[in-house]
């Protein structure tokens, strides 16, 4: 059964970079696209990007200034960044597996991340 | 870009058939999925492009789309269908709807 599992700081001070990685276990990462999405505290879902196992990425325009996606085959891994937070980045994290028609059928577990100093 | 307005919030009665919409223009055109959030949770997939159903999602929850509006529909529906749901589609960007709180009475 395949699983992800966000890691990461859950605590950033601000202005510095957000970076969390997905762990994919029990699969392989190839061949699917991983997407990273966020939820603030009572807000609505936010996508913040996605990228394929090849490497190719997407990135919600909103964020695309600040945020890097890289993924590492040899360790299942994909990695967010996100740079130059504020509080407005404090949500809940989570990792999803996109089958390619931009819906996401698997997520992790999510990932609290507060920005604060 | 895409901006899908969803009801704050649709109360059901027990075993009684809840309808949850999402609304658009032309949103016919587009695939829609519908995720569930319960309290503190994980949101879980629970229709993928308009009508389609994942495994192990039971056969309560149906999914249509016309028009402007996209629907979901569960039919009988129990406490454990408690919970917010959002709408989904991509249209140059993934855009979430607002989400809806389920009660069931």
């Amino acid at each position: 059964q395949v699983q992800l599992h966000q890691s990461g700081p859950g605590l950033v001070k601000p202005s510095e970079t957000l970076s969390l990685t997905c762990t994919v276990s029990g699969g392989s990462i190839n061949n699917y696209y991983w997407s990273w999405i966020r939820q603030p505290a009572g807000k609505r879902l936010e996508w913040i990007g996605r990228i394929y196992s090849g490497g190719r990425t997407n990135y919600n325009p909103s964020l695309k200034s600040r945020v890097a996606m890289s993924v590492d085959t040899s360790e299942n891994q994909v990695s967010l960044t996100l740079s130059s937070v504020t509080a407005a980045d404090t949500a809940v994290y989570w990792c999803a597996r996109d089958p390619g028609l931009w819906y996401f059928e698997l997520w992790g577990q999510g990932i609290l991340v507060t920005v604060s100093s | 870009s895409y901006d899908l307005i969803q009801p704050l919030s649709v109360s059901v009665a027990l075993g009684q058939t809840a309808i949850i919409t999402c609304e658009e223009y032309n949103i016919e055109s587009k695939n829609v999925h519908w995720y569930q959030q319960r309290p503190g949770q994980t949101p879980v997939l629970v229709i993928y492009r308009d009508n389609r159903r994942p495994s192990g999602i039971p056969e309560r929850f149906s999914g249509s789309n016309s028009g402007n509006t996209a629907t979901l529909t569960i039919t009988g529906a129990q406490v454990g269908d408690e919970a917010d749901y959002y709408c989904q589609v991509w249209d140059d960007t993934l855009v979430f709807g607002g989400g809806t709180k389920l009660t069931v009475l």
